[in-house]
């Protein structure tokens, strides 16, 4: 694709609910990550992949936090028993090759817990 | 645990004025990243630098990189109302694919 699409762009969800965000990432792109962005701050890493490898989620704040990317290309972030907390905005990057090397933010999802 | 700083968190100037925006971060990285990001927006990537000593420019905007005081700058020249923007400087450890941002600085150019 033209660049990195995230969907939804918004969301709102009631405390406890489950939600998925998507990321569609340039095609061809071997590395995927996410961050999550409270409002006023920078974004703080979350997890990567390369292709459908994940070395490192150690950004996941908790376990109700989980990443796929089964295929090496499309990801979803899953977070479970949504908290008030998790409301931030999500960001996805990908890259061609890792680094941040020529790597593109998406437009992110902005999930607002209720 | 690296951790990234920018001084002034808010800075307000009139057109035509130079002025710098500091980065430090608090360990060895081979790899600073600067990032722009307008409202309701996502980050753009301005300039990544990669060496002691190394300068870019574009426009009115140039950075630069001190690996041995581990500071950057991003210094703005004679500016222009499009400027105004939040800007993130970012660092990655050496090894490592995760990208530190520091707090960001809320430029805002007065007319």
């Amino acid at each position: 694709g033209a660049g990195v699409s995230q969907s939804p762009r918004y969301k709102v969800t009631k405390r406890g609910q489950d939600v998925t965000l998507r990321c569609d990432p340039i095609s061809s792109h071997a590395t995927l990550y996410w961050y999550q962005q409270a409002l006023g701050q920078g974004p703080e890493f979350l997890t990567y992949f390369n292709y459908e490898a994940q070395p490192d989620k150690s950004g996941l704040p908790s376990d109700r936090f989980s990443a796929e990317r089964p295929e090496g290309s499309i990801s979803t972030l899953t977070i479970q028993r949504t908290e008030q907390r998790d409301s931030a905005m999500y960001r996805c990057a990908s890259s061609p090759q890792g680094r941040h090397t020529e790597a593109f933010f998406g437009q992110g999802t902005r999930l607002t817990v209720v | 645990e690296l951790k990234v700083e920018q001084n002034p968190l808010f800075l307000s100037m009139q057109e035509g004025k130079n002025y710098t925006i500091y980065c430090n971060y608090s360990t060895t990285s081979d790899r600073l990243y600067w990032y722009r990001q307008d409202p309701g927006k996502s980050l753009e990537s301005l300039f990544v630098l990669l060496s002691n000593g190394a300068v870019k420019q574009e426009g009115r905007l140039m950075a630069s990189l001190d690996t041995k005081a581990r500071l950057s700058t991003l210094h703005i020249t004679a500016a222009v109302h499009d400027l105004s923007a939040t800007y993130f400087c970012a660092v990655i450890n050496f090894g490592n694919e995760k990208l530190t941002f520091g707090t960001g600085t809320r430029l805002t150019i007065i007319p």
